[in-house]
Protein backbone atom coordinates (compact mmCIF):
# COMPACT_ATOMS: atom_id res chain seq x y z
CA UNK A 1 0.00 0.00 0.00
CA UNK A 2 0.93 3.57 -0.83
CA UNK A 3 1.52 5.99 2.54
CA UNK A 4 2.01 9.44 2.26
CA UNK A 5 3.30 10.58 5.82
CA UNK A 6 2.78 14.22 7.31
CA UNK A 7 5.06 15.29 10.34
CA UNK A 8 2.13 16.76 12.44
CA UNK A 9 -2.00 16.43 12.46
CA UNK A 10 -2.09 19.61 14.61
CA UNK A 11 0.05 22.43 14.42
CA UNK A 12 -0.35 25.71 16.57
CA UNK A 13 2.21 28.28 15.25
CA UNK A 14 2.57 32.17 16.11
CA UNK A 15 2.69 34.96 13.36
CA UNK A 16 6.14 35.82 12.21
CA UNK A 17 7.11 32.11 12.79
CA UNK A 18 8.94 30.34 10.10
CA UNK A 19 7.36 26.72 9.94
CA UNK A 20 8.10 23.48 7.88
CA UNK A 21 5.52 21.04 6.84
CA UNK A 22 7.42 17.59 6.28
CA UNK A 23 5.97 15.11 3.80
CA UNK A 24 6.98 11.02 3.23
CA UNK A 25 6.30 8.84 1.09
CA UNK A 26 7.56 5.38 0.43
CA UNK A 27 6.60 3.98 -2.69
CA UNK A 28 9.18 5.40 -5.17
CA UNK A 29 6.81 8.15 -6.21
CA UNK A 30 8.92 10.87 -8.63
CA UNK A 31 5.11 13.52 -8.00
CA UNK A 32 4.40 15.05 -5.32
CA UNK A 33 2.21 17.96 -4.13
CA UNK A 34 1.69 20.11 -1.69
CA UNK A 35 -2.67 21.75 -1.42
CA UNK A 36 -4.70 23.32 1.17
CA UNK A 37 -8.24 22.87 1.61
CA UNK A 38 -10.03 25.46 3.19
CA UNK A 39 -14.38 25.64 3.28
CA UNK A 40 -15.76 26.80 0.50
CA UNK A 41 -12.48 27.09 -1.57
CA UNK A 42 -12.07 23.38 -2.30
CA UNK A 43 -8.49 22.26 -2.79
CA UNK A 44 -5.73 24.39 -4.14
CA UNK A 45 -2.37 23.45 -5.68
CA UNK A 46 0.26 25.46 -3.73
CA UNK A 47 3.41 23.75 -5.39
CA UNK A 48 4.39 20.25 -7.36
CA UNK A 49 7.87 18.52 -7.74
CA UNK A 50 8.24 16.04 -9.97
CA UNK A 51 11.77 15.02 -9.73
CA UNK A 52 14.00 16.08 -7.06
CA UNK A 53 15.48 19.70 -6.81
CA UNK A 54 12.90 20.80 -9.17
CA UNK A 55 9.61 22.48 -8.31
CA UNK A 56 6.53 23.96 -10.06
CA UNK A 57 4.41 26.89 -8.78
CA UNK A 58 0.23 25.86 -8.58
CA UNK A 59 -2.03 27.93 -7.73
CA UNK A 60 -1.44 29.53 -4.68
CA UNK A 61 2.65 30.25 -3.93
CA UNK A 62 2.59 33.20 -2.20
CA UNK A 63 4.37 33.15 1.48
CA UNK A 64 5.32 29.26 0.46
CA UNK A 65 8.35 27.64 -0.91
CA UNK A 66 9.43 24.23 -1.05
CA UNK A 67 12.11 21.54 -1.38
CA UNK A 68 12.92 18.41 -2.87
CA UNK A 69 16.23 17.28 -1.60
CA UNK A 70 15.26 13.70 -1.57
CA UNK A 71 13.17 11.75 -3.51
CA UNK A 72 11.02 10.90 -1.09
CA UNK A 73 10.74 13.80 0.83
CA UNK A 74 9.04 17.27 -0.04
CA UNK A 75 9.07 20.24 2.56
CA UNK A 76 6.66 22.70 2.30
CA UNK A 77 7.70 26.36 4.16
CA UNK A 78 6.19 29.00 5.76
CA UNK A 79 8.97 31.79 5.85
CA UNK A 80 6.85 33.76 8.01
CA UNK A 81 3.15 32.65 9.02
CA UNK A 82 0.42 34.53 8.74
CA UNK A 83 -3.30 34.48 10.21
CA UNK A 84 -4.53 33.62 6.57
CA UNK A 85 -2.47 30.66 6.42
CA UNK A 86 -4.43 28.76 8.80
CA UNK A 87 -5.75 25.94 6.96
CA UNK A 88 -5.74 22.26 6.57
CA UNK A 89 -2.23 21.16 4.72
CA UNK A 90 -2.43 18.27 2.68
CA UNK A 91 0.70 16.43 0.98
CA UNK A 92 -0.03 14.05 -1.87
CA UNK A 93 2.09 11.88 -4.44
CA UNK A 94 2.14 10.21 -7.61
CA UNK A 95 3.79 8.31 -10.13
CA UNK A 96 5.26 9.58 -13.39
CA UNK A 97 3.19 8.87 -16.58
CA UNK A 98 4.49 5.70 -17.65
CA UNK A 99 3.05 2.31 -19.66
CA UNK A 100 0.21 3.82 -21.95
CA UNK A 101 -1.15 5.74 -18.73
CA UNK A 102 -0.73 10.06 -18.58
CA UNK A 103 -1.87 10.32 -15.32
CA UNK A 104 -1.90 8.15 -12.34
CA UNK A 105 -3.98 8.81 -9.30
CA UNK A 106 -2.35 10.98 -6.14
CA UNK A 107 -2.27 9.26 -2.85
CA UNK A 108 -2.73 11.80 -0.09
CA UNK A 109 -1.54 12.28 3.48
CA UNK A 110 -3.68 12.92 6.29
CA UNK A 111 -2.91 16.44 6.53
CA UNK A 112 -1.57 18.72 8.83
CA UNK A 113 -4.08 21.25 10.36
CA UNK A 114 -2.01 24.39 10.85
CA UNK A 115 -3.45 27.40 12.86
CA UNK A 116 -1.33 30.48 12.87
CA UNK A 117 -2.31 32.95 16.06
CA UNK B 1 -10.77 26.56 -19.02
CA UNK B 2 -11.08 23.80 -17.05
CA UNK B 3 -13.16 22.95 -14.36
CA UNK B 4 -15.24 20.25 -12.44
CA UNK B 5 -18.69 21.16 -11.41
CA UNK B 6 -20.47 19.05 -8.34
CA UNK B 7 -23.62 21.32 -8.04
CA UNK B 8 -25.02 19.03 -4.98
CA UNK B 9 -23.13 20.30 -2.29
CA UNK B 10 -24.80 17.95 0.65
CA UNK B 11 -26.84 15.13 0.15
CA UNK B 12 -28.75 12.86 3.23
CA UNK B 13 -30.05 9.63 2.71
CA UNK B 14 -31.27 7.02 4.96
CA UNK B 15 -29.01 3.79 5.03
CA UNK B 16 -29.62 1.09 2.07
CA UNK B 17 -30.97 3.73 -0.23
CA UNK B 18 -29.39 3.93 -3.65
CA UNK B 19 -27.66 7.77 -3.93
CA UNK B 20 -25.90 9.11 -7.42
CA UNK B 21 -23.45 12.23 -6.73
CA UNK B 22 -23.27 14.26 -9.77
CA UNK B 23 -19.79 15.28 -11.79
CA UNK B 24 -19.72 17.86 -15.04
CA UNK B 25 -16.77 18.60 -16.02
CA UNK B 26 -15.15 21.12 -18.62
CA UNK B 27 -11.90 20.60 -21.14
CA UNK B 28 -10.91 21.20 -24.67
CA UNK B 29 -8.49 18.65 -24.14
CA UNK B 30 -9.09 15.60 -25.87
CA UNK B 31 -7.09 13.46 -23.52
CA UNK B 32 -7.85 13.77 -19.71
CA UNK B 33 -8.19 11.32 -16.87
CA UNK B 34 -10.94 11.62 -14.17
CA UNK B 35 -10.92 10.61 -10.47
CA UNK B 36 -13.07 10.13 -7.35
CA UNK B 37 -11.78 10.53 -4.68
CA UNK B 38 -13.24 10.11 -0.64
CA UNK B 39 -12.91 12.15 2.26
CA UNK B 40 -13.73 10.62 5.57
CA UNK B 41 -14.05 12.71 8.92
CA UNK B 42 -11.05 11.80 9.89
CA UNK B 43 -9.59 13.74 6.99
CA UNK B 44 -7.35 11.97 4.59
CA UNK B 45 -8.28 12.13 0.69
CA UNK B 46 -8.54 8.36 -0.23
CA UNK B 47 -8.45 7.40 -4.05
CA UNK B 48 -11.75 5.54 -5.59
CA UNK B 49 -11.14 5.17 -9.37
CA UNK B 50 -9.08 6.90 -12.36
CA UNK B 51 -10.84 7.09 -16.12
CA UNK B 52 -9.56 8.34 -19.13
CA UNK B 53 -11.00 10.24 -21.82
CA UNK B 54 -10.84 7.23 -24.26
CA UNK B 55 -12.60 4.77 -21.78
CA UNK B 56 -15.94 4.86 -21.88
CA UNK B 57 -17.13 1.83 -20.73
CA UNK B 58 -18.95 1.99 -17.12
CA UNK B 59 -17.29 0.79 -13.66
CA UNK B 60 -18.10 -0.91 -11.13
CA UNK B 61 -16.72 -2.33 -7.65
CA UNK B 62 -18.85 -3.80 -4.93
CA UNK B 63 -21.47 -1.04 -4.12
CA UNK B 64 -20.02 1.30 -6.33
CA UNK B 65 -20.67 1.82 -9.48
CA UNK B 66 -19.29 4.97 -12.19
CA UNK B 67 -21.05 6.15 -15.10
CA UNK B 68 -18.99 8.06 -17.63
CA UNK B 69 -20.76 10.03 -21.06
CA UNK B 70 -18.75 11.98 -22.75
CA UNK B 71 -21.52 13.15 -24.37
CA UNK B 72 -22.99 14.71 -21.82
CA UNK B 73 -19.10 15.72 -20.19
CA UNK B 74 -20.46 13.68 -17.18
CA UNK B 75 -18.27 11.08 -14.60
CA UNK B 76 -21.58 10.42 -11.97
CA UNK B 77 -20.96 7.98 -9.12
CA UNK B 78 -23.65 5.72 -7.66
CA UNK B 79 -23.97 4.35 -3.94
CA UNK B 80 -25.82 1.09 -4.04
CA UNK B 81 -27.74 0.03 -0.42
CA UNK B 82 -25.69 3.09 1.27
CA UNK B 83 -24.10 2.09 4.59
CA UNK B 84 -23.56 4.92 7.44
CA UNK B 85 -19.56 3.95 6.61
CA UNK B 86 -20.46 5.81 3.37
CA UNK B 87 -20.40 9.43 5.19
CA UNK B 88 -17.58 11.52 3.27
CA UNK B 89 -17.23 14.10 1.50
CA UNK B 90 -16.69 13.03 -2.34
CA UNK B 91 -14.51 15.13 -4.50
CA UNK B 92 -14.87 14.46 -8.64
CA UNK B 93 -11.51 15.68 -10.27
CA UNK B 94 -10.08 16.57 -13.64
CA UNK B 95 -6.15 16.43 -14.74
CA UNK B 96 -5.10 18.85 -16.78
CA UNK B 97 -2.33 17.83 -19.48
CA UNK B 98 1.00 17.76 -19.03
CA UNK B 99 2.38 21.44 -20.00
CA UNK B 100 6.39 20.89 -19.24
CA UNK B 101 8.17 19.40 -21.70
CA UNK B 102 10.87 18.43 -19.21
CA UNK B 103 8.74 16.36 -17.30
CA UNK B 104 5.28 16.32 -15.63
CA UNK B 105 3.82 19.05 -14.79
CA UNK B 106 0.88 17.43 -13.97
CA UNK B 107 -2.42 19.70 -12.10
CA UNK B 108 -6.19 18.01 -10.54
CA UNK B 109 -8.61 20.54 -10.64
CA UNK B 110 -11.17 19.39 -8.33
CA UNK B 111 -14.70 20.18 -7.55
CA UNK B 112 -15.96 21.48 -4.01
CA UNK B 113 -16.93 18.17 -3.27
CA UNK B 114 -20.40 16.79 -2.14
CA UNK B 115 -20.84 16.14 1.49
CA UNK B 116 -22.98 12.62 2.19
CA UNK B 117 -24.48 11.90 5.31
CA UNK B 118 -25.95 8.37 4.83
CA UNK B 119 -28.35 8.19 8.53
CA UNK B 120 -28.79 4.49 10.04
Amino acid sequence: DVKVTQSSRYLVKRTGEKVFLECVQDMDHENMFWYRQDPGLGLRLIYFSYDVKMKEKGDIPEGYSVSREKKERFSLILESASTNQTSMYLCASSLFGRAGILFYEQYFGPGTRLTVT
Amino acid sequence: AQKVTQAQTEISVVEKEDVTLDCVYETRDTTYYLFWYKQPPSGELVFLIRRNSFDEQNEISGRYSWNFQKSTSSFNFTITASQVVDSAVYFCALILKRVNLQGGSEKLVFGKGTKLTVNP
